[in-house]
């Protein structure tokens, strides 16, 4: 079935790092690709997505590319600030139809040290 | 609009016992999802509601798992018989889906904080 694998954590960088979170799907047919971050305490939030191949999904400084070539989502800011900690999930939905079962990942733990 | 509300927010219970949560979700909403989270894993998808319709309940862990959504707007999740096993986040999410069937795209899911349930 439909799945993703995202890089395993944690993932600690330095304040002004450059951060990658790698994001391999299996799919058939056509997904959406999304990043969603979940703060401490708080629910999962939409971070940026993507509809099809090429399309960039980009937000507060985050950016994910949808790779049909190499069913990937990578998701890459260029300067990460210390508010940026969170656990990251990225995830895919329907090919087809509606997300009616969207399928997340493991989701990567991110620290960010001052 | 507040955004997904749930209850309560954690719950300890013993096992056995049946405990039940409920989610508000955002009103113009027209789907509700009910995923679980363990520990260091991604949301798994549980069941979801169009409306007050129940189109996929297959993915319910077991028939102690049932979800209810009476009046298209809020919904409760009922586990009966708690196991140790079923301590996990459960999370709700809503939606404006699509009635029209064939994929629109990525209608964005929204999500409450949760609902964290302890079973001793």
């Amino acid at each position: 079935g439909d799945s993703v694998t995202q890089m395993e954590g944690p993932v600690t960088l330095s304040e002004e790092a450059f951060l990658t979170i790698n994001c391999t799907y299996t799919a058939t047919g056509y997904p959406s690709l999304f990043w969603y971050v979940q703060y401490p305490g708080e629910g999962l939030q939409l971070l940026l997505k993507a509809t099809k191949a090429d399309d960039k999904g980009s937000n507060k400084g985050f950016e994910a590319t949808y790779r049909k070539e190499t069913t990937s989502f990578h998701l890459e800011k260029g300067s990460v600030q210390v508010s940026d900690s969170a656990v990251y999930f990225c995830a895919l939905s329907g090919s087809f139809w509606d997300n009616n079962d969207m399928r997340f990942g493991a989701g990567t733990r991110l620290t960010v040290k001052p | 609009d507040t955004g997904v509300s749930q209850d309560p927010r954690h719950k300890i219970t013993k096992r056995g016992q049946n405990v039940t949560f409920r989610c508000d979700p955002i009103s113009e909403h027209n789907r509700l999802y009910w995923y679980r989270q363990t520990l260091g894993q991604g949301p798994e998808f549980l069941t979801y509601f169009q409306n007050e319709a129940q189109l996929e309940k297959s993915r319910l862990l077991s028939d102690r798992f049932s979800a209810e959504r009476p009046k298209g707007s809020f919904s409760t999740l009922e586990i009966q018989r708690t196991e140790q096993g079923d301590s996990a986040m459960y999370l709700c999410a809503s939606s404006l889906g699509s009635t029209k069937g064939i994929g629109s795209g990525a209608n964005v899911l929204t999500f409450g904080a949760g609902s964290r349930l302890t079973v001793l």
